[in-house]
């Protein structure tokens, strides 16, 4: 049973650029969850996408945004690429209503130059 | 809203020795607490979990943390670590589905 995949695992944009982190969920699970590590820090919330709708939002700007596919992927989309965006993206999964933890990625690690 | 306080930031520890990371929350309602753990460049792995009941519970690779609701803590404890153990490590709570608010993180390094 493969777990969380999240593609690429390294990626390297300047400044102004757009950026897409794909993520699969674990099997049977159908919530998908987006972090933020930025280094030394502890992962913070981006957003949650359930039934292909963001329900719920951290506090980061419009530039993030999502998506969610019938088979339950995700990406995350960045555009307008700052410095202060390099950072290890974590996607984390669920089954909605049931009380399971979050199984993470292994991240993406955004280096903006 | 709901935050989390991890009060140490390093923890150096000599193998055998036992381990405590400390991690104190606020909330005004009830909450789930969680403890992951994140090898060099790595996701995070749930090392335990509290959702109700005992308030003492016990996790992988031999890890166990106390929930203390009149303290608001929620501390991990492993009597003895190895080399292996060398990681950072992350408190986590939420009250909702899933939405988790960290704390910064304690760094645990064993020594021989």
């Amino acid at each position: 049973d493969a777990g969380v995949t999240q593609s690429p695992t390294h990626l390297i944009k300047t400044r102004g650029q757009q950026v897409t982190l794909r993520c699969s969920p674990k099997s049977g699970h159908d919530t998908v969850s987006w972090y933020q590590q930025a280094l030394g820090q502890g992962p913070q919330f981006i957003f949650q996408y359930y039934e292909e709708e963001e329900r719920q939002r951290g506090n980061f700007p419009d530039r993030f945004s999502g998506h969610q596919f019938p088979n339950y992927s995700s990406e995350l989309n960045v555009n307008a690429l700052l410095l202060g965006d390099s950072a290890l993206y974590l996607c984390a999964s669920t089954q909605a209503g049931v009380l399971t933890e979050a199984f993470f990625g292994q991240g993406t690690r955004l280096t903006v130059v | 809203a709901q935050s989390v306080t991890q009060l140490d930031s390093q923890v150096p520890v000599f193998e055998e020795a036992p381990v405590e990371l400390r991690c104190n929350y606020s909330s005004s309602v009830s909450v789930y607490l969680f403890w992951y753990v994140q090898y060099p460049n790595q996701g995070l792995q749930l090392l335990l979990k509290y959702l109700s009941g005992s308030t003492l519970v016990k996790g992988i690779n031999g890890f166990e943390a106390e929930f203390n609701k009149s303290q608001t803590s929620f501390h991990l404890r492993k009597p003895s670590v190895h080399i292996s153990d060398t990681a950072e490590y992350f408190c986590a709570v939420s009250i909702t589905d899933y939405k988790l608010s960290f704390g910064a993180g304690t760094t645990v390094t064993v020594r021989a």
